[in-house]
């Protein structure tokens, strides 16, 4: 267990709806990342935080949108679904932003119809 | 370039043969190079990780080997098991972008009985 948790596991919706998947980091960890995998694209680093602050975007969609709160727990928003979409998504958190282990979360898996 | 090539996509041995994944990447900022193990419904495990100041580094049966002039690093695994059946990524990031990692593209590992 990485001690990353995730919810929901598992989440179905239909094109244009939004939805909002969760991340709780490690103990003691303050960066946290999200990552996207796709059977046609592997793994694709979205969005990073760090205590709080938007550290480093990758190619996320002006669709998606993300957040750290206080308590270190973050979000990631994904609205105007496509089926296209339909991926799992992976949060990893660690210590620090530069140069620390990533550990990653079981991931949510999201399925667009 | 950001890219991480891995290969083989696909792999298939025998109980206690010796599987080797192989990875290469361009950009020569990349300074940490570790690789994940992922299995079905999980999320990506780090396994062992390396970097350019060694050129090999091993963890009980799991091996890297690594080439800096030739932009290379390899997974070698000892006396495979059947319970080392999952997908292995190999993964790079610089100290300039943090600890975001690029992930290759992935192979699947299966090891016979």
């Amino acid at each position: 267990d990485s001690g990353v948790t995730q919810t929901p596991k598992h989440l179905i919706t239909a094109t244009g709806q939004r939805v909002t998947l969760r991340c709780s980091p490690r103990s003691g960890d303050l960066s946290v990342y999200w990552y996207q995998q796709s059977l046609d694209q592997g793994l694709q680093f979205l969005i990073q935080y760090y205590n709080g602050e938007e550290r480093a975007k990758g190619n996320i969609l002006e669709r998606f949108s993300a957040q750290q709160f206080p308590d270190l727990h973050s979000e990631l928003n994904l609205s105007s679904l496509e089926l296209g979409d339909s991926a799992l998504y992976f949060c990893a958190s660690s210590v620090n932003p530069e140069n620390s282990p990533l550990h990653f979360g079981n991931g949510t898996r999201l399925t667009v119809t | 370039q950001q890219q991480v090539k891995q290969s083989p996509q696909s792999l298939i041995v025998q109980k206690g043969g010796i599987p080797i994944i192989n990875c290469a990447y361009e950009n020569t900022a990349f300074d940490y190079f570790p690789w994940y193990q992922q299995f079905p419904g999980k999320g990506p495990a780090l396994l062992i990780a390396i970097r350019p100041d060694v050129s090999e580094k091993k963890e009980g049966r799991f091996t890297i080997s690594f080439n800096k002039s030739a932009k290379q690093f390899s997974l070698h695994i000892m006396d495979s098991q059947p319970g080392d059946s999952a997908t292995y990524f190999c993964a790079a990031s610089a100290e300039t972008s943090g600890s975001r990692l690029t992930f290759g593209e992935g192979t699947q590992l299966t090891v016979n009985p």
